[in-house]
């Protein structure tokens, strides 16, 4: 069955990087578009971009766009997302979650993982 | 200050028909299809509704969406105390090139 399997929480200073992994089970990996989202600790969703994982292509929200990279590798059917510079308001869940083929809407999440940014 | 906004909170009791509102612009709701997701806390959203007022497979008819304008809702029939949760709307924005969600409501089944 599909499962969108996360990389495990994190804890990092303000500055630095982290990076979130996404593993994908149960279908073609390059055939559906990966999206992440986050969500804020008591706060609403937030896209931050997708990767089409056949092409390596990437469109990424305007205000992560410098800060943000979307990456794949289809060896091992897993998404990565890098958010550099990391401050206190990036404390967060982050979510991978996949795009239906026949519309754009988000039918399969992972777990989420957990990135705490504290000094 | 999500682009989309929906009212913090709605209720109702069991057997209840409730709806949540979300409203936006022309460059999103105006223009785009809109989409519902429902968030039980601590867990990943599930989608509800694509495409203004179709059901994925698997979400019961009880469910529907609705879009007029620039505005959007969400109705719940027959309330069940497994529907208290957090909803969100969400379109693509032209403007921005992005996908927005709205703030949340959060369903309370008294």
């Amino acid at each position: 069955q599909v499962q969108l399997v996360q990389s495990g929480a994190e804890v990092k200073k303000p500055g630095a990087s982290v990076t979130v992994s996404c593993k994908a089970f149960g279908f073609t990996f390059t055939a559906y578009h990966m999206h992440w989202v986050r969500q804020a600790p008591g706060q609403g969703l937030e896209w931050m971009g997708r990767i089409n994982p056949g092409s390596g292509g990437t469109n990424y929200a305007q205000k992560f766009q410098g800060r943000v990279t979307m990456t794949r590798d289809t060896s091992i059917t897993t998404a990565f997302m890098e958010l550099s510079g990391l401050t206190s308001d990036d404390t967060a869940v982050y979510y991978c979650a996949r795009e239906w083929s026949a519309d754009p809407y988000f039918d399969y999440w992972g777990q989420g993982t957990l990135v705490t940014v504290s000094s | 200050q999500s682009v989309l906004t929906q009212s913090p909170s709605a209720s109702g009791t069991p057997g209840q028909r409730v709806s949540i509102s979300c409203s936006g612009s022309s460059s999103n709701i105006g223009r785009n299809y809109v989409y519902w997701y429902q968030q039980v806390p601590g867990t990943a959203p599930k989608a509800l509704i694509f495409k203004n007022n179709q059901r994925p497979s698997g979400v019961p008819d009880r469910l529907s969406g609705s879009k007029s304008g620039t505005s959007a809702s969400l109705a719940i029939s027959g309330l069940r105390s497994e529907d208290e949760a957090d909803y969100y709307c969400a379109a693509w924005d032209d403007s921005l090139s992005g996908w927005v969600f709205g703030g949340g409501t959060k369903l309370t089944v008294l």
